[in-house]
């Protein structure tokens, strides 16, 4: 069974500091790695997509990939509250047919 | 525009009915997908289809039927076998790849009354 963690939290970050979310994955064949941001009622929209070991900036987000470490990370600079929603780590693998392997979401809430 | 537009927003069921869910895209994708969401939770896949006239289950098929006539439209109905029904579902779309992503439909919020 091929599967992707991610903490439920909550995670609470004040206004202007570091969020940091964490995912693991367990299949080492997986080739691409993406974070989706929904927000309460709302479908998810995705946010950043990793391919490759290293890191990946685009504005005030960040994602990391470690493939020997199977884990992949989501850092979001100078938090905004417009920033509390859950994040979902989604792997999509070699062996997985196409699918997209989702975790069950961290739920990020900044505070003002 | 290009995108997954999914049908009705909010949908009521009275018990023992089927009721069907509408997911059309024009971004020429193959791949469809049908996700079960609960509150606080994660999505849970209910059946894909990866070309016209066929489909697949998913982790949680059971209480649901899908089909595949056109490359545009994955409809999916959901049955009175499904017992528990008060979801939210949600309806992507990809290509063909293992490094592409899926594009999601705005969602219909199902409620048994």
């Amino acid at each position: 069974q091929k599967e992707v963690e991610q903490n439920s939290g909550p995670l609470s970050v004040p206004e202007g500091a570091i969020a940091s979310l964490n995912c693991t994955y367990s299949d080492r064949g997986s080739q691409s790695f993406f974070w989706y941001r929904q927000y309460s009622g709302k479908s998810p929209e995705l946010i950043m997509s990793i391919y490759s070991n290293g890191d990946k900036e685009d504005g005030r987000f960040t994602a990391q990939l470690n493939k020997a470490s199977q884990y992949v990370s989501l850092l979001i600079r100078d938090s905004q509250p417009s920033d509390s929603a859950t994040y979902l780590c989604a792997v999509n693998g070699r062996d997985s047919n196409y699918q997209l392997i989702w975790g069950a979401g961290t739920k990020l809430i900044i505070k003002p | 525009d290009g995108g997954i537009t999914q049908s009705p927003k909010y949908l009521f069921r009275k018990e023992g009915q089927n009721v069907t869910l509408s997911c059309e895209q024009n971004l020429n994708h193959d791949a469809m997908y049908w996700y079960r969401q609960d509150p606080g939770q994660g999505l849970r896949l209910i059946y894909y289809s990866q070309i016209v006239n066929d489909f697949q289950k998913g982790d949680i098929a059971e209480g649901y039927s899908v089909s595949r006539e056109k490359k545009e439209s994955f409809p999916l109905t959901v049955t009175s076998a499904q017992k528990n029904p008060t979801a939210f579902y949600l309806c992507a779309s990809s290509i063909l790849s293992a490094n592409t992503e899926a594009f999601f439909g705005q969602g219909t919020r199902l409620t048994v009354v």
